[in-house]
């Protein structure tokens, strides 16, 4: 069973980079589609972006300028950076995987358990 | 972007009642809809796909419909674990975008 585990500070001064990455076990994260989607409390969903295990990235262009994505295939892990945060970046950020079945793997079937991250100083 | 826009934005039913939720998305995305369940504090749960196939795993009383723009998530007969938050995805075009959610809560 695939498991995804985010992982990073909770809190981020504002201006500062936020920094998470999500950790896949039970499966390889080769040949796959991975993104980050954010929540602020009591509010929808917004992607934030998706990096192939090639490298490859495509960005929400709301958050482009700001968005950088990794991907480390020795480690089963992928990583966000978004800086410059300021209040309206605070929401739960979750990792989630690209379902294969969807075209372009741009539909999520794993999902990690999310992980708040308040910018404040 | 494609704006994704739900309805009703929350509403009451009653255990056993048949449930539909809908979803227009602002431009045609053919069938490239996706519908996912959120329980309070976990993360969503992928349910239907390619707006009327079942993810593997999800009770038969859930089911998609539609194409183009218009798009409906049908629950024929509610059950207690079905309280929760609904979203819908379209993934015709980038950015992925999502619906606001229709919050479905117990009469």
């Amino acid at each position: 069973q695939v498991q995804l585990q985010e992982s990073g500070p909770g809190l981020v001064k504002p201006s500062e980079t936020l920094s998470l990455t999500c950790t896949v076990s039970g499966g390889s994260i080769s040949s796959y589609y991975w993104s980050w989607i954010r929540q602020p409390a009591g509010k929808g969903l917004e992607w934030i972006g998706r990096i192939y295990t090639s490298g490859s990235t495509n960005y929400n262009p709301s958050l482009k300028s700001r968005v950088t994505m990794s991907v480390d295939t020795s480690k089963n892990q992928f990583s966000l950076k978004l800086s410059s945060v300021t209040a309206a970046d605070t929401a739960v950020y979750y990792c989630a995987r690209g379902a294969g079945h969807c075209s372009g793997g741009s539909c999520f079937d794993y999902w990690g358990q999310g992980t708040l991250v308040t910018v404040s100083s | 972007a494609i704006r994704m826009t739900q309805s009703p934005s929350s509403f009451s039913a009653s255990t056993g009642d048949r449930v539909t939720i809908t979803c227009r998305a602002s431009q045609g995305i053919s069938s490239y809809l996706a519908w996912y369940q959120q329980k309070p504090g976990k993360a969503p749960k992928l349910l239907i796909y390619a707006a009327s196939t079942l993810q593997g795993g999800v009770p038969s009383r859930f089911s998609g419909s539609g194409s183009g723009t218009d798009f409906t998530l049908t629950i024929s007969c509610l059950q207690s674990e079905d309280f929760a938050t609904y979203y819908c995805q379209q993934y015709y075009s980038y950015p992925l975008t999502f619906g606001g959610g229709t919050k479905v809560e117990i009469k």
